[in-house]
């Protein structure tokens, strides 16, 4: 069975900082791996994709994520948290047509100045 | 337009009631899907159509949901005879192709059934 597993509710960190959110999955075929970002009263955007190219993710506003087969695990960080960065954020995995994708339950970022 | 919109943006409805949520895809795009967001919680897949056609209908919760979707525009959800648990945020998201990798998100229609 497919699924995503994000596992920290809630995050806090100080402005500057290092971000870490952890998710991991559960795939029968090689996954399709996503992070997406909600900001209060906004849309859903993406952050980064990880689609059987290198391991290491480069995304937006400095994020990144490395996939790891082995730890089944494809984990979000940011070197230097910044007050923008607040917001929920969700790791997703991809169904092997794409047609369906799995959310996690979401990991809300709090960034303390 | 310039990314998927939906309306309204904000339903109030009475429980038993019928109501019909909207979704505009961004222009070209084939894939769109429907999603739910309880409080609190994460995106809960729904349906998703390919053009017109809904070849995967598996996460539509009851026979009171359905939706449809005109060639490869508009696509409506309906909500028949609503109850207190289908209050939520429904999300719609479109996709460039078959199999497209990301998605782009409308802001969602917060639904409260009192």
């Amino acid at each position: 069975a497919q699924s995503v597993t994000q596992l920290d509710s809630h995050v806090s960190v100080s402005e500057g900082t290092p971000v870490l959110l952890r998710c991991n999955y559960s795939s029968s075929y090689s996954p399709s791996l996503f992070w997406y970002v909600q900001h209060p009263n906004k849309g859903l955007q993406l952050l980064l994709k990880y689609t059987s190219a290198a391991t290491l993710v480069k995304g937006i506003n400095g994020f990144e994520a490395e996939f790891k087969k082995s730890e089944t695990s494809f984990h979000l960080t940011k070197p230097s948290a910044h007050m923008s960065d607040a917001a929920e954020y969700f790791c997703v995995l991809a169904s092997y047509n794409f047609n369906k994708f799995y959310f996690g339950s979401g990991t809300k970022l709090n960034v303390k100045p | 337009g310039a990314g998927v919109s939906q309306s309204p943006s904000n339903k109030v409805t009475e429980k038993g009631k019928d109501v019909e949520l909207r979704c505009d895809p961004i222009s070209g795009h084939t894939a769109l899907y429907w999603y739910r967001q309880r409080l609190g919680q994460g995106l809960e897949f729904l349906i998703y159509f390919q053009g017109n056609s809904a070849p995967d209908k598996s996460g539509l919760p009851s026979d009171r949901f359905s939706a449809e979707r005109t060639g490869e525009s508009v696509s409506t959800l309906t909500i028949q005879r609503t109850q207190q648990e289908d209050s939520a945020v429904y999300l719609c998201a479109s996709s460039t192709r078959p199999g497209g990798d990301t998605q782009y998100f409308g802001p969602g229609t917060r639904l409260t059934v009192l």
